[in-house]
């Protein structure tokens, strides 16, 4: 079965710094990648996917991710942090026919 | 065009109660998914759903949960004589039919159930 794994449970970024939150996937083969975003309180809101080409996927809100088979990785990136990026952030995989595995996820704080 | 809708948004329920979450997909969509998002962890997939028919219960829970989607009218989620262990928050997903694999799942804000 296919498992995600967000290594860092909590990064504190400042604000205007560069970021990168990891995510490590267990898969034989291409896997269907997805970023999504929760802000306190809310639901989640898909920020990218990967399912084939360009490794290099960008999204909403200036987010950024490459899919590196080599290292079974999908890290998320962003040049420029805000302070509305504070959020919990959930990377995923697609397992069988549409069920979604999530990441335990990494808490985002920006410091001002 | 609405998103995917889930009310309440807030349920407080004894134990032994039943507690039933109502989702509306997004126009268009007959695929329906829902997800359990135990306090600091990640979301844990429970059913999907097409109008009519169960097609994955495999993280369901065996005993006191059950879902549908009917023809008409919104997904229920159902659980009956709730424990303090089913505090949780409940999301809902949707997709529109066509290729599964490549469908973006929309999430609904969720429904955060408190058993006292």
């Amino acid at each position: 079965a296919q498992s995600v794994t967000q290594p860092d449970i909590h990064i504190t970024v400042s604000e205007g710094a560069s970021l990168e939150l990891r995510c490590n996937y267990s898969y034989g083969a291409t896997p269907y990648l997805f970023w999504y975003v929760q802000s306190p309180g809310q639901g989640l809101q898909l920020l990218l996917k990967y399912f084939s080409g360009d490794t290099l996927v960008q999204g909403i809100k200036g987010f950024e991710a490459e899919f590196k088979r080599s290292q079974s990785s999908f890290n998320l990136r962003k040049p420029s942090v805000h302070w509305s990026d504070a959020a919990e952030y959930f990377c995923a995989v697609i397992q069988g026919a549409q069920k979604l595995v999530f990441g335990q996820g990494t808490r985002l704080t920006i410091n001002p | 065009n609405a998103g995917v809708m889930q009310n309440p948004r807030h349920l407080v329920r004894r134990r032994g109660q039943e507690a039933r979450l109502r989702c509306s997909p997004m126009k268009g969509h007959s695929h329906v998914y829902w997800y359990r998002q135990l306090p600091e962890e990640g979301l844990k997939f429970m059913v999907y759903l097409q109008k009519e028919n169960i097609i994955d219960e495999s993280g369901m829970p065996k005993e006191r949960f059950s879902a549908e989607f009917p023809k008409e009218g919104p997904s229920i989620l159902r659980i009956q004589q709730v424990v303090r262990g089913d505090s949780a928050a409940y999301f809902c997903a949707s997709s529109s039919a066509g290729l599964p694999i490549q469908e973006t799942q929309y999430f609904g804000p969720g429904t955060r159930l408190l058993v006292l």
